[in-house]
């Protein structure tokens, strides 16, 4: 199974500001997500970080506000840009392989004030 | 749009009982995940069921998946306090990008 890290693991940001949150994982992974847990509630998909393209985004979140990176198939970032208050949640990249579960890594718990 | 639908939100239940937690989807799909996160925790994966009729068994719990009727379940046997958690039901649209309920509080108590 794929061992899947994140940086950071918690901050508090001041609103205005931004935020890149790396994930790192173990082996060369085709697919890489980036998800996004508010308080007290389920996970919902930011978009699809793409090896060598644009990221593909869900609806309702834009690359100006979440810019994502991946340089090469171990490696991806996202930006949380321009933060607000609504901002703070917990960040969560995850990775697919095959017919396997999804691995989820450690998240990132972000506060913004 | 695939929605996905777990009940109950909340259970709680003494240890030792038996009970359900049911996942609803929307729309067709053949992958079906079950994730456990504890409080301040990262999503543990369970069980991935991957075809119609898929029965899995861990422990004290046992997964199960029709997709005819799109629903799974998750029981839940002699409950244990070791239990408690937030269960979610998680569907994949077949593009490995997943759909989560809305998760199930679990409390287990003497």
């Amino acid at each position: 199974s794929a061992v899947i890290s994140q940086k950071p693991s918690r901050d508090i940001c001041q609103r205005g500001t931004s935020l890149t949150i790396q994930c790192q994982v173990d082996s060369q992974v085709t697919m890489m997500f980036w998800y996004r847990q508010q308080p007290g509630q389920s996970l919902t998909l930011i978009a699809t970080a793409n090896q060598g393209s644009e990221a593909t985004y869900e609806s309702g979140f834009v690359i100006d506000k979440f810019p994502i990176s991946r340089p090469n198939l171990t490696f991806s970032t996202l930006t949380v840009s321009n933060m607000s208050p609504e901002d703070s949640s917990i960040y969560l990249c995850s990775v697919a392989e095959g017919q396997e579960t999804q691995y989820f890594g450690p998240g990132t718990r972000l506060l913004v004030l | 749009e695939l929605k996905v639908e777990q009940n109950p939100l909340f259970l709680s239940m003494q240890e030792g009982k038996n009970y359900t937690i049911y996942c609803n989807y929307s729309t067709t799909s053949d992958r079906l995940y079950w994730y456990r996160q504890d409080p301040g925790k990262s999503l543990e994966s369970l069980f991935v069921l991957l075809s119609n009729g898929a029965v899995k068994q861990e422990g004290r719990l046992m997964a199960s998946l029709d997709t005819k009727a799109r629903l799974s379940t998750l029981h839940i046997t002699a409950a244990v306090h070791d239990l408690s958690a937030t269960y979610f039901c998680a569907v994949d649209r077949n593009t490995d990008k997943l759909i989560f309920g809305t998760g199930t509080r679990l409390q287990v108590f003497p």
